[in-house]
C-alpha cells in the first residue's frame, strides 16, 4: 500500500524557513517523480515543485522559484521542501503526490495527508 | 500559463442524480487531464488520469472525457460518499495548473 506521510509544517515568521518532509512507503520510491502541491486555507489547488525519480531535474513554480527547493533521498525513501524567505500568502497545506505509472510528472496518483504551514508575525 | 476553468461552480443535485462536470483549458492539452475528489478536511483523491481513464479502485459511476481544451467528468448516480469538491487539472505544460474546484452540495 502506498503511503505519504508530510512533517515539518508549523508556525513561522516571514522570513523565516522551515523543511517539509514526505516519508514515502510501499512503492520503488526511486522510480518515481514526485510533487509539492499546496492549498491556502479554504482556497484550491496549487501546484508547487516536481522532482524526478533520479532527483536530477527539479521544476518550480514562478511564485516560488528562488525561495523553495526539493530535494530527495532515494536512500531514506524521502521527499523534502526547504522552504525560505516566507511570506504570508505561502500559508497553505503543504502535500506531497506520487507521480502516476505515466511517467508524467503532474500525474499525480497518491497524496499525503498534508502538512500546514502558518507564516505570521 | 495553461488556464483551468470549471463550471458550474457548485451545484446542489440529490442521491441517484446525474452529475456533469465541465472542464475548459485555455489552450490545447491533448489528453494531459487529470480529476480529483476531494472532501473537507481530507487530501484529495485521484479519479481520473489522460482524461479518460479511471484510478484503480474507483467505482464505474465516475466516467469521464475529453480531449483537447473541453473536458467532462460525470457521476452516473450520486450517492452520500461522492458530495465534496472536484478538480481538473492539467499536466500537458509546466506550470500544471488546476480549476478552481466544483463543490458538490446535497440538495
Amino acid at each position: 500500500e502506498v503511503q505519504l506521510f508530510e512533517s515539518g509544517g508549523g508556525l513561522v515568521q516571514p522570513g523565516g524557513s522551515l523543511r517539509l518532509s514526505c516519508a514515502a512507503s510501499g512503492f520503488a520510491f526511486r522510480d518515481y517523480a514526485m510533487s509539492w502541491v499546496r492549498q491556502a486555507p479554504g482556497k484550491g489547488l496549487h501546484w508547487v515543485s516536481s522532482i524526478s525519480g533520479s532527483g536530477g531535474d527539479t521544476y518550480y513554480a514562478d511564485s516560488v522559484k528562488g525561495r523553495f527547493t526539493i530535494s530527495r533521498d532515494n536512500s531514506q525513501n524521502t521527499l523534502y521542501m526547504e522552504v525560505n524567505s516566507l511570506r504570508a500568502e505561502d500559508t497553505a497545506i503543504y502535500y506531497c503526490a506520487k507521480g502516476g505509472e505515466s511517467g508524467h510528472y503532474g500525474d499525480f496518483d497518491y497524496w499525503g495527508q498534508g502538512s500546514l504551514v502558518t507564516v505570521s508575525s | 500559463d495553461i488556464q483551468m476553468t470549471q463550471s458550474p461552480s457548485s451545484l446542489s443535485a440529490s442521491l441517484g442524480d446525474r452529475v456533469t462536470i465541465t472542464c475548459r483549458a485555455s489552450q490545447g492539452i491533448r489528453n494531459y487531464l487529470a480529476w480529483f475528489q476531494q472532501k473537507p478536511g481530507k487530501a484529495p483523491r485521484s479519479l481520473v488520469y489522460a482524461a479518460s481513464s479511471l484510478r484503480s479502485g474507483v467505482p464505474s459511476k465516475f466516467s469521464a472525457s475529453g480531449s483537447g481544451t473541453d473536458f467532462t467528468l460525470i457521476i452516473s448516480s450520486l450517492q452520500p460518499e461522492d458530495f465534496a469538491t472536484y478538480y481538473c487539472q492539467q499536466y500537458y505544460t509546466y506550470p500544471f495548473t488546476f480549476g478552481p474546484g466544483t463543490k458538490v452540495h446535497i440538495k
